[in-house]
């Protein structure tokens, strides 16, 4: 059973950081490219961040780059996304999700984590 | 960026009922649209892949159409579960985008 399991999440205050962490598991994670989506409160899903299968290749939704850092450790199955310089507007539920084909980001979601709470908020 | 319009944004409907979502992106995407259906404080769920390509174990009643930027999403006799908000999601290129969502309520 695939299993995705957010961690990390929490309050911090503006211009502060914060690292998710996602542990994979039931599946072979070095064969999947993975990606981070978020959810506003009561608002509608948005891609955050999505890594390739060898970790080799990153891509950002504009709004994080330069501030979000996603990687991975392929030896421990776990998805990692440090986010620096955060913003009120950050304020989301972040899940970590795994394509329904391996070796591509570009592609449906089949497996979702059940969401990290994030509030960026004084 | 490409944009995915869904409409409605809202939808109240009897059980047995059928029940239509139009999404509508803002340039030709292929077949490059997937469905997810998000229940109240769930993770979402895949419905359907590539437009129109079903997914193991959800149930029969969800079938999808379209190509290039209108797509719909279809669910031939509402049940009460259903109750939720379906959302279509692009993959044709980056960034990734979403529609909007469309709140299905049970009458």
């Amino acid at each position: 059973e695939v299993q995705l399991v957010e961690s990390g999440g929490g309050l911090v205050q503006p211009g502060g950081s914060l690292r998710l962490s996602c542990a994979a598991s039931g599946f072979t994670f070095n064969t999947y490219g993975m990606t981070w989506v978020r959810q506003s409160p009561g608002k509608g899903l948005e891609w955050v961040s999505s890594i390739s299968a060898s970790g080799d290749s990153t891509y950002y939704v504009d709004s994080v780059e330069g501030r979000f850092t996603i990687s991975r450790d392929n030896s421990k199955n776990t998805l990692l996304l440090q986010m620096n310089s955060l913003r009120a507007e950050d304020t989301a539920v972040y899940y970590c999700a795994r394509p329904i084909e391996s070796l591509r980001v570009m592609t449906a979601i089949l497996y979702w984590g059940q969401g990290a709470p994030v509030t960026v908020s004084s | 960026e490409i944009v995915l319009t869904q409409s409605p944004d809202f939808q109240s409907v009897t059980p047995k009922e059928k029940v239509t979502i139009t999404c509508r992106a803002s340039q030709n995407i292929g077949s490059s649209l997937h469905w997810y259906q998000q229940k109240a404080d769930q993770s979402p769920n895949l419905l359907i892949k590539y437009a129109s390509q079903s997914i193991s174990g959800v149930p029969s009643r969800f079938s999808g159409s379209g190509s290039g930027t209108d797509f719909n999403l279809t669910i031939s006799s509402l049940e009460a579960e259903d109750a939720a908000t379906y959302f279509c999601h692009q993959s044709r290129s980056l960034p990734l985008t979403f529609g909007g969502g469309t709140k299905v309520k049970i009458k």
